[in-house]
């Protein structure tokens, strides 16, 4: 199956610091999301991003499907921006309706 | 608000004990998943669900089996839970614009 891999796996900021976490793939990808886990393991959808640019506030989002990768950037981070952010691709050819996800990065966002 | 309610919230059960989690939304979404999360493993897939008595396995599918019997619930049983089966899982549905939604999580400790 398709191979996620997400950089770097822990990052510690200062407020108001920026940061690029990436998305690495295996294959080519029909389906590509963002997901931000908070300290009390809720579950955010930031992006659909399968290619392209997009941006939401601080937050945007870049995918290079041609070169198998994806970029989360976070601008004037805030603390309650800490937590880990994951990756989910789902790919390999067909649709099959299954995401896959990385292993996460760990943001800390220190006051 | 993807209208998503997973239950119990916390369950504590003995080895060899069957255990069923139940996950319930309420805007007929097609596309049902459970995933477990674990430490240095990310969210895996267990099983999803197409539609009403339609289910395929996930990557880690061994020792669970699912029920689908209405579009509004999901059902993920463990038949006779193992120590190695104490994890975090989330339900998911996915949305008419290819999103992930997850509910809040269960936590399920196997003693």
């Amino acid at each position: 199956g398709i191979q996620v891999e997400q950089s770097p796996p822990d990052l510690i900021l200062q407020e108001g610091a920026n940061s690029t976490l990436r998305c690495n793939f295996s294959d080519s990808v029909n389906n590509l999301q963002w997901f931000h886990q908070n300290p009390w393991g809720q579950l955010i959808n930031l992006f659909y991003i399968p290619s392209g640019t997009k941006q939401n506030g601080r937050l945007s989002a870049t995918t290079v499907a041609t070169e198998r990768y994806s970029l989360l950037y976070i601008s004037s981070s805030q603390t309650t921006d800490s937590g880990v952010y994951f990756c989910a691709v789902e790919g390999g050819g067909g649709s099959n309706y299954k995401l896959t996800f990385g292993k996460g990065t760990l943001l800390t966002v220190n006051p | 608000d993807a209208g998503i309610t997973q239950s119990p919230r916390h369950k504590v059960t003995e080895t060899g004990t069957p255990v069923t989690l139940r996950c319930h939304q309420t805007e007929n979404h097609r596309y049902m998943y459970w995933y477990r999360q674990d430490p240095g493993h990310g969210l895996r897939l267990i099983h999803y669900s197409y539609g009403v008595k339609d289910t395929d396995k996930g990557e880690v599918s061994d020792g669970y089996s699912v029920s689908r019997s209405k579009t509004e619930d999901f059902l993920l049983t463990l038949e006779s839970a193992t120590s190695s089966q104490t994890s975090v899982y989330f339900c998911a549905i996915r949305d008419t614009n290819e999103k992930l939604f997850f509910g809040s999580g269960t936590q399920l400790s196997v003693l």
